[in-house]
């Protein structure tokens, strides 16, 4: 049971250029999301899909942008990178948000440096 | 709007002691949910223990348990006989009814334990 894959582990890119972070859980959870994590700041929500077809901004959205591809897979895209965005990415997935108790599970994460 | 305040950025503890690490949240919900995840260094982020605002007792996980004080708006996780393999990022969070009816998680800032032999 792999749970939720994240892929790349590790990036980099050059001030301007794109990428797509590619995230994959196998327990058939409703709701997914991105989190960004940098020092001193704790995790922040990116965006998140509360179901198959459905996503929404969080706290941070400015610069990426989000695809439900189906209910296993959820992506992240950074369409110009800046050096910003340098950060460990977190795609997570939980039963769903509609209730109060259920536990993210999380991917290993995506460390993206932009130079 | 929701908060949580972890004000320990760091501690330390011997091996087999208990540590207290702290955690304070701000909400004007009347029900949500409060959680600990454990980052070691390898990075993955590993969900601990939750507390749910109506549960009557504190929460408890093997060695872990959860000092939830309602009135205080606290929710300490507490650590019993502290092992190496404790080291680590520890973070509180916390999930409460919104607007919209989906409760995304917030995070505290973090504390990071270092268990000495």
């Amino acid at each position: 049971n792999a749970g939720v894959t994240q892929t790349p582990k590790f990036q980099v890119l050059k001030t301007g250029q794109s990428m797509t972070l590619q995230c994959a859980q196998d327990m058939n959870h409703n709701s997914m999301y991105w989190y960004r994590q940098d020092p001193g700041m704790g995790l922040r929500l990116i965006y998140y899909s509360a179901s198959e077809g459905t996503t929404d901004k969080g706290e941070v959205p400015n610069g990426y942008n989000v695809s439900r591809l189906n209910k296993r897979e959820f992506s992240l895209r950074l369409e110009s990178a800046a050096p910003s965005q340098t950060s460990v990415y977190f795609c997570a997935s939980s039963d769903g948000g509609w209730t109060y108790n259920s536990p993210l599970h999380f991917g290993n994460g995506t460390r993206l440096t932009v130079t | 709007a929701q908060k949580i305040t972890q004000t320990q950025p760091g501690m330390f503890v011997q091996e087999k002691e208990a540590v207290t690490l702290d955690c304070t949240y701000d909400t004007s919900d009347p029900s949500y949910g409060l959680f600990w995840y454990k980052q070691p260094s390898s990075g993955e982020m590993i969900f601990l223990i939750y507390q749910g605002s109506y549960d009557q007792q504190n929460a408890t996980e093997g060695r872990y348990s959860l000092n939830f004080q309602k009135a205080r708006k606290s929710a300490n996780l507490v650590i019993s006989a502290s092992q190496l393999g404790d080291s680590a990022m520890y973070f509180c969070a916390m999930r409460s009814e919104m607007n919209t009816g989906f409760q995304k998680l917030v995070f505290g800032t973090g504390t990071r334990l270092l268990v000495s032999p």
